[in-house]
């Protein structure tokens, strides 16, 4: 069974930083491209990161380019989001997903992870 | 790059839901779709347009051509009753990109 666990959520003052992490088990991940996908109170999804299965590609969204860092230990089968400067508006539950595929833009996302709330707040 | 969708569909028990995707030129693009029930993750319902992962019922359908996509949910049950979500990746920039989001209720 494919399983992918978030860990790193807290309560951050502006400005400050935070790690996500994402363990998978049940596939071969380094077959796999990974995602990060968040979704603030009672909004929609927001698609914020992805990263190829080497590892070598990564993307972002506008939003937390220059201020988010994807990474991914294949080794350790976990996926990463660095997350600085952090803002209000980060404010989110975020939800790491498996791609259909290696490569980041191709296939859906499946499955996702339950999702581990980040709050952004003096 | 945008997809717009209803913000809300209103189905009977037994009848058939249609939930709009709209994006400039998305028949050119592979649409997928998420699933979300309140307080849960979503879940992939289709891919490429038009493909059911295993577990999905055969109730769930999709469909993609011009600037709309088109998901079907025939013999709509209670538990249909969901938030779904459109999804594209924008090859221009590299990005994925959600739509708005429609809530279906079942009457």
């Amino acid at each position: 069974e494919v399983r992918l666990l978030e860990s790193g959520g807290d309560l951050v003052q502006p400005g400050g930083s935070l790690r996500l992490s994402c363990a998978a088990s049940g596939f071969n991940f380094v077959y796999y491209a990974m995602n990060w996908v968040r979704q603030a109170p009672g909004k929609g999804l927001e698609w914020v990161s992805a990263i190829s299965g080497s590892g070598d590609g990564t993307y972002y969204a506008d939003s937390v380019k220059g201020r988010f860092t994807i990474s991914r230990d294949n080794s350790k089968n976990t996926l990463y989001l660095q997350m600085n400067s952090l803002r209000a508006e980060d404010t989110a539950i975020y939800y790491c997903a498996k791609g259909q595929l290696a490569t980041v833009t191709s296939g859906g996302l499946d499955p996702w992870g339950q999702g581990i709330l980040v709050t952004v707040s003096s | 790059y945008v997809l717009t969708q209803p913000p809300s569909v209103s189905v009977a028990p037994g009848k058939t839901a249609r939930i709009t995707c709209g994006g400039n030129n998305i028949g050119s693009k592979s649409v997928h779709w998420y699933q979300q029930k309140p307080g849960q993750a979503p879940i992939l319902v289709i891919s490429y347009d038009s493909d059911r992962p295993s577990g999905v019922p055969e109730r769930f359908s999709g469909s993609n051509s011009g600037n709309t996509a088109t998901l079907t949910i025939s013999r709509v049950e209670a538990g249909d009753e969901a938030d779904y979500f459109c999804q594209v990746w924008d090859t221009t920039y590299d990005h994925g990109v959600f739509g708005t989001g429609t809530k279906v209720t079942v009457l």
